[in-house]
């Protein structure tokens, strides 16, 4: 079946460090895939998206390239801050019905 | 501001109390879901409904009982529930359970305790 891998967490930053949370897949078609975060207290909100391969999909400073040869989709920011600091799920959906298949979520703590 | 709404934000119920949960959206979405998620969790799928009809009962037990009234709501009636069946209770919606490629908008959320 479909499985979504992600790095271990918390992860820890200084304000203004660059972020990297690893995402790895492995589905039998072709998915789409998403990064979702979710800030304490609230629900998930779609972060970014992409569906094939190639693909960069890009919100708030955030981005992500889908990668089939290498079955990735790796989170990426170029200066983190405070702000960001939250829960970050990679998940995937393929297939005539609707299923997402979530990661296990990482924690990004970011320190002034 | 979230566009899917759901409520009550926070609910405590004992375990012979009955109790429903809602959820509402207004975006023209045909498909909802009802998730449940464990602290430092991802959520885990219950329900699926699509053109509101249940299409997916992911071996729910049966004092979780969804129902979706309109295409707009969703409800979860609760009742006779256990202490481990505190969790936060998310709600999502997307265009079409069949359009894989669409992303599921989720609603901030209801946190239950049983006591």
């Amino acid at each position: 079946g479909d499985s979504v891998t992600q790095m271990e967490g918390p992860v820890t930053l200084s304000e203004e460090a660059f972020l990297t949370i690893n995402c790895t897949y492995t589905a039998t078609g072709y998915p789409s895939l998403f990064w979702y975060v979710q800030y304490p207290g609230e629900g998930l909100q779609l972060l970014l998206k992409a569906t094939k391969a190639d693909d960069k999909g890009s919100n708030k400073g955030f981005e992500a390239t889908y990668r089939k040869e290498t079955t990735s989709f790796h989170l990426e920011k170029g200066s983190v801050q405070v702000s960001d600091s939250a829960v970050y799920f990679c998940a995937l959906s393929e297939g005539g019905y609707q299923k997402v298949t979530f990661g296990t979520g990482t924690k990004l703590q970011v320190i002034p | 501001d979230t566009e899917v709404t759901q409520t009550p934000k926070h609910l405590v119920m004992g375990m012979t109390n009955k109790k429903s949960l809602k959820c509402e959206q207004h975006m023209g979405h045909r498909a909802m879901y009802w998730y449940k998620q464990k602290a430092k969790k991802p959520p885990e799928l219950m329900f699926v409904y699509s053109y509101e009809k249940l299409s997916i009962n992911e071996s729910v037990p049966s004092r979780f009982s969804p129902e979706c009234p309109n295409s707009s709501l969703l409800n979860l009636h609760l009742h006779a529930l256990q202490p481990e069946d505190s969790a936060l209770y998310l709600c999502a919606s997307s265009q079409a359970q069949t359009y894989s490629n669409q992303p599921q908008h989720f609603g901030d959320g209801t946190r239950l305790s049983i006591l």
